[in-house]
């Protein structure tokens, strides 16, 4: 089993629609939590951290379920520069070292 | 500026042949990493360092070996024994083992011919 697992997509949505991402995680060891965007051939860039309060960023907003290891993304009027691939992003501590996993990335495109 | 820089942004190499990928940081971060990320397909690890003159195999660190000598350098060598090289390599870094929001360089792009 992945240590994080996304819904691959593609997400098809209208401009102006909302659209919600989930992610899970398996390693109850897991601290931090964070979701990325990454444009075609380009890095990786933070997007937003996950907390357990939950957080909002203008018309993003990520949620952490710890009991259910379940983290999710909702998009809120959607642009046409949403179209980007959204990665969930896991940081596992270890004693000595943490190892920070990508889920596989769930692309999303947006139509006039 | 502070930041991550990977180079070169193309590489091409022979097959059979190692080859090594500079990533330098100079953001003061304890933290490295390698990734490896095919078309389509998500980041998967390769090697993690947290500290100089230590380092973790990730889940893909066969055909692949990293030093870290220096806090700033993190480079990794393709080794022939990778049986599939070509693909996008992509270094990061994080403040340390518990500030892990992760900062990637712009990436290296080896094709192996």
């Amino acid at each position: 089993r992945k240590e994080v697992e996304q819904d691959p997509g593609p997400f098809n949505v209208p401009e102006g629609a909302t659209v919600a991402f989930n992610c899970t995680y398996s390693n109850s060891a897991s601290q931090s939590f964070f979701w990325y965007r990454q444009d075609c051939r380009k890095e990786p860039k933070l997007l937003m951290s996950v907390y357990s309060s939950g957080n909002e960023d203008g018309r993003f907003t990520a949620q952490l379920n710890r009991a259910s290891q379940y983290i999710s993304l909702l998009i809120r009027d959607s642009k046409l520069s949403d179209s980007a691939t959204y990665l969930c992003v896991v940081n596992i501590l270890y004693s000595s070292a943490s190892k920070i996993i990508f889920g596989s990335g769930t692309r999303l495109s947006i139509r006039p | 500026d502070g930041g991550i820089t990977q180079s070169p942004k193309y590489l091409f190499r022979k097959e059979g042949q190692n080859v090594t990928l500079s990533c330098e940081q100079n953001l003061n971060h304890d933290a490295m990493y390698w990734y490896r990320q095919d078309p389509g397909q998500g980041l998967r690890l390769i090697y993690y360092s947290q500290i100089v003159n230590d380092f973790q195999k990730g889940d893909i660190a066969e055909g692949y070996s990293v030093s870290r000598e220096k806090k700033e350098s993190f480079p990794l060598t393709v080794t022939s024994a990778q049986k599939n090289p070509t693909a996008f390599y992509l270094c990061a870094s994080s403040k340390d083992r518990e500030v892990t929001e992760a900062f990637f360089g712009q990436g290296t792009r080896l094709t192996v011919v």
